[in-house]
């Protein structure tokens, strides 16, 4: 079974700095996605980034961007120059593909605070 | 374009009880996810529909079943209510296999 690890309970930065998050995962598939997602205090998922396992070049999104390392299992996430907004729980996230439909397993996920 | 809504919002119910949870899909959808989020820690995926029918389920007992309609709205039912049922139920919606996803805000059960 698919498992994700996501080894920081709790993060902080200050604005306008970087900071990332760490996540790895276990699989034994050769293809598959991997996502952060951010959950604000509306509880409600809000998509930051996807990467495809068959992609080498790691995924870039404005200030989001990820370090996928596929021989490691490891699936960063980097934010550039943090913003007040930014805080919230990060869940990285690994699409599983079952030989009908789909499912998200995620991480236990990180608290992210934005000192100002 | 209404993103997924999911009803009710916030409920508190009785061990022992049943409860019914209720989706709508975005528009376009015909895919719908539910998960599990307890306090402080990541979803966890309970069972998806697609086309009426129960496509994949997650380790969850039979206390939780799920139907979905000819609209693509969708219902998660949990009967005999345990304490440790009290969650976040966040319902996902996708067309087909699409890897883009898309979550309501979810609804607070609260089993006292």
């Amino acid at each position: 079974a698919q498992t994700v690890t996501q080894s920081q309970p709790e993060m902080s930065v200050q604005e306008a700095e970087t900071v990332t998050l760490s996540c790895t995962y276990d699989t034994s598939e050769s293809d598959y996605y991997l996502f952060w997602y951010k959950q604000p205090p509306s509880r409600q998922m809000i998509l930051v980034i996807r990467q495809e396992a068959y992609k080498q070049q790691n995924a870039t999104e404005n200030r989001f961007s990820v370090n996928f390392q596929k021989a490691a299992k490891s699936f960063s996430l980097k934010i550039s120059d943090s913003q007040l907004g930014d805080a919230a729980m990060y869940f990285c996230a690994y699409r599983s593909e079952g030989e009908y439909g789909n499912k998200l397993v995620f991480g236990a996920g990180t608290i992210l605070r934005v000192k100002s | 374009d209404a993103g997924v809504t999911q009803s009710p919002t916030h409920l508190i119910k009785t061990r022992g009880q049943q409860v019914t949870l209720r989706c709508s899909p975005k528009s376009g959808h015909d895919t719908v996810s539910w998960y599990q989020q307890a306090l402080g820690q990541g979803p966890q995926f309970i069972f998806q529909y697609y086309e009426e029918e129960e496509r994949q389920r997650g380790n969850f007992p039979d206390r939780f079943s799920g139907h979905q309609f000819p609209n693509y709205s969708s219902e998660l039912n949990v009967n005999a209510l345990l304490l440790g049922d009290s969650a976040l139920y966040l319902c996902a919606s996708s067309l087909g296999n699409s890897y883009t996803i898309y979550f309501g805000e979810g609804s607070w059960l609260t089993v006292v």
